[in-house]
C-alpha cells in the first residue's frame, strides 16, 4: 500500500490567492482528518470525515477554509483567501473507524507558506 | 473534558541508555491511547497503541508503553537509546466512540552519542 498521499508536498503562494491541498486516504479506510501543525499551535483537527461525510468542523479556523470529500479516494482542503497566518504544515490522515483497528495513518504533509 | 499532558517539552539522553516520555490523560471512560514520532519535516508515524488487555504494549523500533490506569499515565519506554530515536514524539487519547484524537503537545528526544 501507497499510504497516504497527499500534493503538493510544498506551496508558496502570496496572500489573497487561493490554496488548494489535495489527499488520497489509504485504499479501504472509511474516515479522513485534516490536521494543521505550527509550532505556536501544536497539531490542530481542522475536520473530520466518515464515509464521505463531514462529521465534525469546528476546528475549521474560519470560512475562509473549506473541505470536500467528493468520494472514498479523494479529498481537498481549501483556503481562499489565504493569508500569512495560514502558513502551516498541513496533514491529511486516514484510519479505518469502527472495525476494531482505529489507528490514524498520516500522510507526509504540504508545507504552506503564504507570503 | 478530555485531555493529554506531556509534561517534558524535551528530554535527553545518552546513547545506550533507557529513556522515557511521559504521559498522562484525562478521560471520563475507558481510554484509548497511541504514541506516534515524527521526524524532521515528515509526518507523523504511528509507533503503539492501547486498547484493552495486557498494561504492556509493545511497538515499533523497540519501543513500549506502559498502561496504569490508577495513574492515568501511558509513559513511552525504551530499554536501550539510539541516536537514531531523535525526533519529537506524541501521545494521544480517546475516549469510547468519540473518534476524535486529542493530542499531547510534543516532547522532543534526543539521543546523544
Amino acid at each position: 500500500d501507497a499510504g497516504v498521499i497527499q500534493s503538493p508536498r510544498h506551496e508558496v503562494t502570496e496572500m489573497g490567492q487561493e490554496v488548494t491541498l489535495r489527499c488520497k486516504p489509504i485504499s479501504g479506510h472509511n474516515s479522513l482528518f485534516w490536521y494543521r501543525q505550527t509550532m505556536m499551535r501544536g497539531l490542530e483537527l481542522l475536520i473530520y470525515f466518515n464515509n464521505n461525510v463531514p462529521i465534525d468542523d469546528s476546528g475549521m479556523p474560519e470560512d475562509r477554509f473549506s473541505a470536500k470529500m467528493p468520494n472514498a479516494s479523494f479529498s481537498t482542503l481549501k483556503i481562499q483567501p489565504s493569508e500569512p497566518r495560514d502558513s502551516a504544515v498541513y496533514f491529511c490522515a486516514s484510519s479505518l473507524l469502527g472495525g476494531g483497528t482505529d489507528t490514524q495513518y498520516f500522510g507526509p504533509g504540504t508545507r504552506l507558506t503564504v507570503l | 473534558a478530555q485531555s493529554v499532558a506531556q509534561p517534558e517539552d524535551q528530554v535527553n539522553v545518552a546513547e545506550g541508555n533507557p529513556l522515557t516520555v511521559k504521559c498522562t490523560y484525562s478521560v471520563s471512560g475507558n481510554p484509548y491511547l497511541f504514541w506516534y514520532v515524527q521526524y524532521p519535516n515528515r509526518g507523523l508515524q504511528f509507533l503503539l497503541k492501547y486498547i484493552t488487555g495486557d498494561n504492556l504494549v509493545k511497538g515499533s523500533y523497540g519501543f513500549e508503553a506502559e498502561f496504569n490506569k490508577s495513574q492515568t499515565s501511558f509513559h513511552l519506554k525504551k530499554p536501550s537509546a539510539l541516536v537514531s530515536d531523535s525526533a519529537l514524539y506524541f501521545c494521544a487519547v480517546r475516549e469510547g466512540s468519540n473518534y476524535q484524537l486529542i493530542w499531547g503537545a510534543g516532547t522532543k528526544l534526543i539521543i546523544k552519542p
